[in-house]
């Protein structure tokens, strides 16, 4: 398995530019996170999704919007990208367990380095 | 608003010495705990987690204590390598389905030989 999967690792837009962010995962995970890390920070919710066609706003979602239209895919996009928005992008998968009495680990991908100039 | 912080967020040790890193908690109602390591240019890592219903969980090198009295957690790492220097962060949550973590500002591990 790949497990978390996201594209591109690198990325610089000038101000006022659009981009997408693709995040997959092969782990059959109902659960996934968009979150944004700025130096010196933890990691900073943006929007989540708790399943196929849901989406939900985290944190700091302003700027931001995303799509869930496959279990596998969370696609996160700026429609006009500000120098506030450069940053690590992460996301994550998580499963759903409280049945088994289990948590909420989640798994992470390997990071989006965006600047926005 | 609720959040999870870091009391230092440096710690330097020694090859072999045992380190113990500390995170306390301001919402009262989390009942999940979980601690992740980060490597430069890597996305987070699971270590170890533990529930509210807990007060220790060992995993190996790794001890989680949890003081809900005082909302404190702590992370102890046995004989501490130098592959274990990176970034450490506790995070919470409610543990309700799909909830997400809330994460603290992270403890920078560095383990010299």
């Amino acid at each position: 398995n790949a497990g978390v999967t996201q594209t591109p690792k690198f990325r610089v837009l000038k101000t006022g530019q659009s981009m997408t962010l693709l995040c997959a995962q092969d782990m059959n995970h109902e659960y996934m996170y968009w979150y944004r890390q700025d130096p010196g920070m933890g990691l900073r919710l943006i929007h989540y999704s708790v399943g196929e066609g849901t989406t939900a706003k985290g944190e700091v979602p302003d700027g931001y919007n995303v799509s869930r239209l496959k279990k596998q895919n969370f696609l996160l996009g700026l429609e006009s990208a500000a120098p506030s928005q450069t940053s690590v992008y992460f996301c994550a998968s998580s499963y759903y367990a409280m049945s088994s009495g289990g948590g909420n680990e989640q798994f992470f991908g390997p990071g989006t380095r965006l600047t926005v100039l | 608003g609720e959040s999870v912080g870091l009391h230092l967020p440096t710690l330097s040790v020694q090859e072999g010495d045992n380190s113990i890193i500390n995170c306390a908690y301001s919402n009262s109602a989390s009942d999940y705990f979980i601690w992740y390591k980060q490597e430069s240019g890597k996305g987070p890592q699971f270590i170890i987690d533990i529930r509210s219903n807990m007060d220790k969980r060992q995993g190996q090198r790794v001890t989680v204590l949890l003081n809900k009295t005082v909302k404190h957690l702590s992370l102890q790492i046995a004989a501490t390598q130098p592959g274990d220097s990176a970034v450490y962060f506790c995070a919470e949550t409610p543990n309700q389905a799909g909830t997400a973590l809330i994460f603290g500002k992270g403890t920078t591990l560095s383990v010299s030989s």
